[in-house]
């Protein structure tokens, strides 16, 4: 059974920083390209960012370029987010999503149940 | 990189087909076969119910068919079941800069 875990959602203030992270498995992690979708409370679903089975490629919405970065460990099968310079506007739920492919974006097959990110002073 | 634009409401009694539909551009829909759609019930993580404009996940019911023609891609839900009424997303790969545009969302009430 594939699962992805979320976790590092909290409250933090505006301008700070926060890491998120998730575990997978259940799949050959290193055979697909992974991302981050977030749902702000009462709203859509926005695409945060990708990357590739590998690494060799990355995604960003533009409205977290140049603040998140996104990165995997193929070793210890997990994802993660770091998140700078956070905004009121980035408070939403952030789900892990599996792609079905190793390049990305053919299609969100699996998500995690998510982690609350909330950004308040 | 403006979101695709889904109908915010749709509905349709049981037995009942309903489509929805997500406008995009020739920069996103228009330009890739990678159009997807998710199913998302209240407080659940999203589901998905087609991709590549047509294709089924296995265990996804045949009632769910996409299409596209232009820069629109359509849903069309047949023989309406109570447990069908949830937000449905579209979504459109936009190229090397973004991987994942996504539509509002469009809250199909069955009658």
């Amino acid at each position: 059974e594939i699962q992805l875990v979320e976790s590092g959602g909290t409250l933090v203030q505006p301008g700070r920083s926060l890491r998120l992270s998730c575990a997978a498995s259940g799949f050959t992690f290193d055979d697909y390209a992974v991302h981050w979708v977030r749902q702000a409370p009462g709203k859509g679903l926005e695409w945060v960012s990708g990357i590739s089975w590998n690494s060799g490629a990355m995604g960003y919405a533009d409205s977290v370029k140049g603040r998140f970065t996104i990165s995997r460990d193929n070793e210890k099968n997990s994802l993660h987010l770091h998140m700078d310079s956070l905004r009121l506007e980035d408070t939403a739920l952030y789900y892990c999503v599996k792609d079905r492919t190793s390049s990305g974006s053919r299609g969100f097959e699996s998500w995690g149940q998510g982690t609350l990110v909330t950004v308040s002073s | 990189q403006s979101a695709l634009t889904q109908p915010p409401s749709a509905s349709g009694s049981p037995g009942q087909s309903v489509t929805i539909s997500c406008t995009g551009t020739g920069s996103d829909v228009g330009a890739y076969n990678y159009v997807s759609w998710y199913q998302q019930h209240p407080g659940k993580a999203p589901k998905l119910m087609i991709y590549e404009v047509t294709k089924r996940p296995s265990g996804v019911p045949d009632r769910f068919s996409g299409s596209k023609s232009g820069n629109t891609a359509s849903l069309t839900v047949s023989g309406l079941q109570a447990e069908d009424e949830a937000d449905y997303y579209c979504n459109s790969y936009a190229g090397s800069n973004n991987w994942g545009l996504f539509g509002g969302g469009t809250k199909l009430t069955v009658l």
